[in-house]
């Protein structure tokens, strides 16, 4: 398993505002995965991305893929102080039965 | 759905004793569960990958005499700390997955403080 590697390391922008998050990886990948940690808690499910997918949406979440960059951002849109939280992301080989590597992630923080 | 449930939520204990967290899924079968570390401010550091009716998987500087994984069964995995000292301190969190192949997110439980005096 390899893992991904956030910037920033900390975001802090004010409520409305759109955040914007990259990771960056170094070998082939079956997907990306991104995940959403509060403080305290365990981590969530946000969005999955093959590898042949470019764009991903999920409400005001929006995920690209760059495979020839070996890149990925995460796009939050219109944000809410409930959007605080660590962001991270896991490059998944497909292959390891789930076994996800993560880094050091992002840290958002919206300021109402 | 793709509930995991991980008791308990936060524990305390003396040094030298044993200390047991259980993951579990709610609604569904989990044949695969990963346990995980992390330190405050830093990221998930992941400790075994835990086989329902086989060995655990060890990542690389875990002691697996000190770190007791058991899935005995699709919805349970347990982690003992044995014989934990302050440097144990930390939370622990578990995952699972549904199906352990392609394309399958992780669920994690809340995670488990454990503090060592």
């Amino acid at each position: 398993s390899q893992q991904g590697e956030e910037d920033p390391q900390a975001l802090s922008i004010q409520e409305g505002e759109n955040a914007t998050m990259n990771c960056s990886y170094k070998t082939s990948i079956n997907n990306l995965q991104w995940y959403r940690q509060n403080s305290g808690r365990g981590l969530v499910h946000l969005i999955l991305i093959r590898s042949n997918e470019r764009e991903k949406h999920s409400g005001r979440l929006r995920v690209t893929l760059d495979t020839s960059k070996k890149s990925s951002s995460l796009l939050i849109t219109a944000s809410r102080a409930a959007d605080t939280a660590s962001y991270f992301c896991a490059p998944s080989l497909g292959n390891q039965g789930g076994k996800l590597i993560f880094g050091q992630g992002t840290e958002l923080s919206v300021k109402p | 759905g793709a509930v995991v449930s991980q008791h308990p939520s936060w524990v305390i204990c003396k040094s030298g004793t044993s200390v047991k967290i259980e993951c579990r899924s709610l609604d569904f079968q989990a044949t695969t569960m990963f346990w995980y570390r992390q330190f405050p401010k830093q990221s998930l550091m992941l400790m075994a990958t835990s086989n329902e009716g086989s060995k655990a998987t060890y990542e690389q500087g875990v002691e697996k005499d000190k770190f007791l994984i058991n899935h005995a069964s699709l919805t349970l995995s347990t982690l003992t700390v044995t014989s934990a000292h302050p440097e144990d301190s930390s939370f622990y969190i578990c995952s699972a997955t549904m199906a352990a192949g392609y394309n399958s997110p992780l669920h994690f439980g809340n995670g488990t403080r454990l503090t060592v005096t």
